[in-house]
């Protein structure tokens, strides 16, 4: 039950888009289509951006979304906005019927 | 609205049991599998353990496993945790999660409770 591998640190201007990577393996990331995406502001309890690898919440803003590739996933975050300063984690299920998250991944607006 | 509220962390000495409760309202909360998550000072999320809709069928992270025990109450509509041997790596903010339907991802999150387990 390794932790989903993701960049410690990602940083973009205001209006730029950047890309976060979650990497697993085929026991989680690549067995299956259950990877989302959650943001956590400081203080408080993370928030559900992307399920199923690629759908949005509904109400949730279009500048979020969502791919994969193999055992990799990614968010990307377009039209950066200071509000989205905050930490990022990836889940996935697992073949063990158990959950993973990502080492998580904190974005930065410069 | 769904709400998802946590009780039962404190300050808890090595060795020691705590037992975590997460109330829920504003759902039908016996029709959905139901997380423990807990993310340690600083630190990332750590998924603990996921229970069925009906507490049939329980699944646990290795790190917890023959210590940590989840479980409900649906006519209650509470969720728990109970947690045995407590080590000081177990302090973290623990929360509850639903989880959507069986679509293996969490849609609503309680504001966490945090255990402190120090000597």
């Amino acid at each position: 039950q390794s932790a989903l591998t993701q960049p410690a640190s990602v940083s973009g201007s205001p209006g730029q888009s950047i890309t976060i990577s979650c990497t697993g393996t085929s026991s989680d990331v690549g067995g299956y289509d259950y990877v989302s995406w959650y943001q956590q502001h400081p203080g408080k309890a993370p928030k559900l951006l992307i399920y199923d690898v690629s759908n949005r919440p509904s109400g949730l803003s279009d500048r979020f979304s969502g791919s994969k590739s193999g055992n990799t996933a990614s968010l990307t975050i377009s039209g950066l906005q200071a509000e989205d300063e905050a930490d990022y984690y990836c889940s996935s299920y697992t073949s063990t019927s158990t959950r993973v998250f990502g080492t998580g991944t904190k974005v930065t607006v410069l | 609205q769904v709400l998802l509220v946590e009780s039962g962390g404190g300050v808890v000495q090595p060795g020691r049991s705590l037992r975590l409760s997460c109330v829920a309202s504003g759902f039908t909360f016996s029709h959905y599998a139901m997380h423990w998550v807990r993310q340690a000072p600083g630190k990332g999320l750590e998924w603990m353990a996921v229970i069925s809709y009906d507490g049939s069928k329980k699944y646990y992270a290795d790190s917890v496993k023959g210590r940590f025990t989840i479980s409900r109450d649906n006519s209650e509509n509470t969720l728990y945790l109970q947690m045995d041997s407590l080590r000081t790596e177990d302090t973290a903010v623990y929360y509850c999660a639903r989880e959507y339907y069986g679509r293996e991802y969490f849609d609503y999150w309680g504001q966490g409770s945090l255990v402190t387990v120090s000597s």
